[in-house]
């Protein structure tokens, strides 16, 4: 069974404060994994896809790296509107498989 | 471009109602998903369908059904609510299996008593 792992569960960063959050998956013959925001209220938002171990991908602030066996979402200089939930995902090797989501990190960020 | 629609926002049922949650996308994506969101439980996969006429159960659809008779909708039937069904449930979309990820709709707010 697919599994997802996020942690920690909650994040109080002062403003300019760099962190990670980070994100452990066990599949079997990973086809991709999700990087998604959620602010209160709404649904989540994508960020990113990584397919495979080495890949790294970029948006303002944030940037998603993927090795083997986990996922980082690295914060650089936050700012108070980055403040959300950040989930993580993974699709397994059927073509037809639902993403399978982690519980999610909650960040705070103080100006 | 409205993306995924649902609705209502907001319902509270009693015990023993049934109700329908709408789902409705503008972006011709054959992929529907329907989630339910728990505090601190993460996104639970409810049922999917891959294109009109095709669904299929996720982790926990005891208690709902859904139907895909065009591409656009995919509403999801609560028959007989209980206190468990209360949760935030979110609706979602993609073009295809591997893809740019999920569209999610904004959720509707249910409320069991």
């Amino acid at each position: 069974e697919d599994q997802v792992t996020q942690s920690p569960e909650a994040l109080r960063l002062q403003e300019g404060e760099s962190s990670s959050l980070n994100c452990s998956y066990t599949v079997s013959g990973l086809r991709g994994l999700f990087w998604y925001r959620q602010d209160p209220g709404k649904g989540p938002e994508f960020l990113f896809t990584l397919y495979s171990a080495g890949e790294e991908k970029e948006k303002e602030r944030l940037k998603a790296t993927l090795t083997k066996k986990e996922s980082f979402l690295h914060i650089t200089a936050p700012k108070p509107e980055d403040s959300a939930t950040y989930l993580c995902a993974v699709r397994g090797p059927s073509g037809n498989t639902p993403l399978v989501f982690g519980k999610g990190t909650r960040l705070s960020v103080i100006a | 471009n409205a993306g995924v629609t649902q609705t209502p926002k907001f319902r509270i049922l009693k015990i023993g109602q049934s109700m329908t949650l709408q789902c409705a996308q503008d972006m011709n994506h054959n992929y529907m998903y329907w989630y339910r969101q728990d505090p601190g439980m993460g996104l639970k996969l409810i049922y999917y369908s891959v294109g009109a006429g095709i669904t299929d159960k996720g982790e926990v659809p005891n208690g709902y059904n859904v139907s895909r008779s065009t591409t656009e909708d995919f509403p999801l039937r609560l028959e007989l609510a209980a206190p468990s069904q209360t949760s935030v449930y979110f609706c979602a979309s993609s073009s295809g299996p591997r893809d740019y990820g999920y569209t999610f709709g904004s959720g509707t707010r249910l409320t069991v008593v």
